[in-house]
């Protein structure tokens, strides 16, 4: 069974840029979560879609960041402009149920430099 | 406000020998926690979940314990290997609060082993 794919795995662009991170969850898992850690702090939580309803995205940062999740499937966080603080690793997760604490499967991340 | 925090922040050790990492959390109404492993490049694999009702919990050579009334974990690691070498997270999921999915991270300890 595939993981939860994401990429890129690196991205490196300049302020102001824009950028688009997609995320391809476990086949079957409805639930997908976006998450964003900063150097030096804890991984924080982004946003929640289920299927293609966004459940909860109290964690987005700012207006500067868009998730979609169209048809259900893949999702896609786009940043626009980008800047320095956005810089990052951002990692998705998916589950089948809302709190399926056993079935919770994160990808390996993208790592995200805004210089 | 839910926070989870860990100790040491980072950790070496030789080869073959045990260590212990700690974790205390003020997560309010408690869940479980989980012990996530982070190869670098990777994204958080679980290790354990426990309830509130385990105390410990064994994973291979890893063994997790569980003090609900001190709100105090550990992740005990017996017999280094060099595969070890990771950050290692602890996450206390809410039964409501952290984020919209309830989870509330540390910032995980950075655990080095040398031949």
């Amino acid at each position: 069974e595939a993981g939860v794919t994401q990429f890129p795995s690196h991205s490196v662009i300049e302020k102001g840029q824009t950028v688009t991170l997609r995320c391809d969850p476990i086949s079957g898992h409805d639930n997908l979560y976006w998450y964003r850690r900063v150097m030096g702090k804890e991984i924080k939580f982004l946003l929640h879609f289920v299927k293609e309803s966004k459940q909860d995205e109290s964690g987005m940062p700012n207006n500067r960041f868009l998730a979609e999740r169209t048809g259900g499937t893949y999702s896609t966080l786009k940043v626009q402009p980008a800047e320095l603080e956005d810089s990052g690793v951002y990692f998705c997760a998916s589950s089948q149920d809302p709190r399926d604490d056993y079935g919770y499967t994160f990808g390996s991340g993208t790592r995200l430099t805004v210089v | 406000k839910n926070q989870v925090e860990q100790s040491p922040q980072s950790l070496i050790i030789l080869e073959g020998k045990n260590c212990t990492l700690q974790c205390n959390y003020t997560v309010s109404p408690f869940s479980n926690l989980r012990w996530y492993k982070q190869d670098t490049g990777r994204g958080p694999v679980s290790l354990t979940i426990m309830t509130f009702s385990e105390n410990t919990k064994s994973n291979g050579r890893y063994t997790a314990t569980l003090d609900a009334d001190t709100k105090q974990s550990s992740l005990h690691i017996t017999a280094s290997q060099l595969s070890d070498s990771a950050s290692y997270i602890c996450v206390v999921s809410a039964s409501m609060g952290g984020g919209a999915d309830g989870l509330t991270f540390g910032k995980g300890t950075h655990l080095i082993i040398q031949p």
